[in-house]
């Protein structure tokens, strides 16, 4: 059965201190990996889609990577306004319309 | 703009009593998918769609239902309200089969008491 388990469960970093968050997954195939950002009392809003081991994207202070098994969020000198949870969700290869998504990381940061 | 809208955003009802949440969207997305979001649980999929009159179950379907007669209309039905399904509600859709990222609705906020 697919599963995706994400670490820590929630992260306080001070403005300004690096930080990685983690989602390592079981999946038979992998069609994609996705990350969102989650604010508060907010739908899920699209951050990063990945394909394949070895890949990268970047986008402002974030980076996502992907390996065989687990995917990681790089979070670069952060900002208050990086304050949010962020998920992480596969989609199987053999699966067109399943997404599987993990609990989520709270990330807090302070000035 | 393009946006997935979700009516009402809150709901407080009754145990029993029928109620439906519903998902538009001006995208002309084939995709359209529900989510519940609990705490501790993250989303989980209950129903999703891959096309008009193209329906299957995600992984919580039980008590719930969904019809899709148009292409960017997704109710999801609740026949009998039960207090575990208080729970917050997502739709998303996205535009083609594949691995391609899916765009959220604002939540539902359902209470049953």
């Amino acid at each position: 059965e697919d599963q995706v388990t994400q670490s820590p469960e929630a992260l306080r970093l001070q403005e300004g201190e690096s930080s990685s968050l983690n989602c390592s997954y079981t999946v038979s195939g992998l069609r994609g990996l996705f990350w969102y950002r989650q604010d508060p009392g907010k739908g899920p809003e699209f951050l990063f889609t990945l394909y394949s081991a070895g890949e990268e994207k970047e986008k402002e202070r974030l980076k996502a990577t992907l390996t065989k098994k687990e995917s990681f969020l790089h979070i670069t000198a952060p900002k208050p306004e990086d304050s949010a949870t962020y998920l992480c969700a596969v989609q199987a290869a053999n699966s067109w319309g399943k997404l599987q998504f993990g609990a989520g990381t709270q990330v807090v940061v302070t000035p | 703009e393009a946006q997935v809208t979700q009516n009402p955003r809150y709901l407080i009802t009754v145990t029993g009593k029928k109620l439906t949440v519903t998902c538009s969207q001006n995208m002309n997305h084939e995709y359209m998918s529900w989510y519940r979001q609990d705490p501790g649980l993250g989303l989980r999929q209950i129903y999703y769609s891959m096309n008009v009159e193209v329906t299957d179950k995600g992984d919580v379907p039980e008590g719930y239902k969904v019809s899709r007669k148009e292409k960017r209309n997704f109710p999801l039905i609740l026949e009998s309200p039960s207090p575990n399904q208080t729970s917050l509600y997502f739709c998303a859709s996205k535009g083609r089969q594949g691995a391609y990222e899916q765009f959220f609705g604002p939540g539902t906020r359902l209470t049953v008491l």
